[in-house]
């Protein structure tokens, strides 16, 4: 079983719809979580991170932790062409290193 | 706001040869590290290094890869006898402490092994 899962996608919703992007993992030591933007031959562009179950909201974004069921969710409101990018999930573990896991990344694509 | 310089953005070389990737990191950081992405696939975690000393490396990151800190900024990875399967954007990365908060990448070499 692969540390961390990720539908690739692609997803494409129609503007100002909102975008649910989720992952799964299966070592229950990862304990930090980011979800990164990417867009084509770019580097990965932070979006948000968090260490704790439950919610954490940054403008549009809310990025959700289920620690219980191993699985991480990030929402985008009110979606806009220019979210149009790969997301993606990465996380590490709590105990030990700093070497993050990343999933495969979601192409999304907002028309 | 602060980022990550790597250079160059694009290398082309041929296979067998070395090659060194760049980077400057943000100037409070205090940990580095390289990732790789190989086209289509995940980003990999490739080495950290702190201090003056790597702190944890990958499977992939054997001795055919190095990474020096030269001088106060910059970030080095050296890549020797390179193989065709080596050709992957390389990411530069840094964080302030250990990865609290987030690591910030750089823009990423696009390395080329022909």
């Amino acid at each position: 079983q692969k540390e961390v899962e990720q539908d690739p996608g692609p997803l494409s919703v129609p503007e100002g719809a909102i975008v649910s992007l989720n992952c799964t993992y299966s070592n229950s030591a990862f304990q930090y979580f980011m979800w990164y933007r990417q867009y084509s031959r770019k580097g990965p562009e932070l979006l948000m991170y968090t260490y704790s179950s439950g919610n954490k909201e940054d403008g549009r974004f809310t990025a959700q932790v289920d620690k219980s069921s191993k699985y991480i969710s990030l929402f985008i409101r009110d979606s806009q062409p220019s979210d149009s990018a790969t997301y993606l999930c990465a996380m590490r573990n709590g105990n030990s290193g700093y070497a993050l896991n990343f999933g495969k990344g979601t192409s999304l694509l907002v028309t | 706001e602060p980022e990550v310089t790597q250079t160059p953005s694009h290398q082309v070389t041929q296979m067998g040869q070395e090659v060194i990737l760049r980077c400057v990191p943000i100037s409070n950081h205090l940990y580095f590290y390289w990732y790789r992405q190989i086209l289509g696939q995940k980003v990999e975690f490739l080495v950290s290094f702190y201090n003056n000393e790597i702190s944890e490396k990958s499977e992939i990151f054997d001795d055919q890869f190095s990474v020096e800190r030269p001088d106060g900024s910059n970030f080095t990875l050296k890549i020797r006898s390179t193989k065709l399967e080596d050709s992957a954007m390389y990411f530069c990365a840094s964080s302030e402490r250990g990865g609290v908060g987030g690591y910030t990448f750089g823009s990423g070499t696009r390395l080329t092994v022909v």
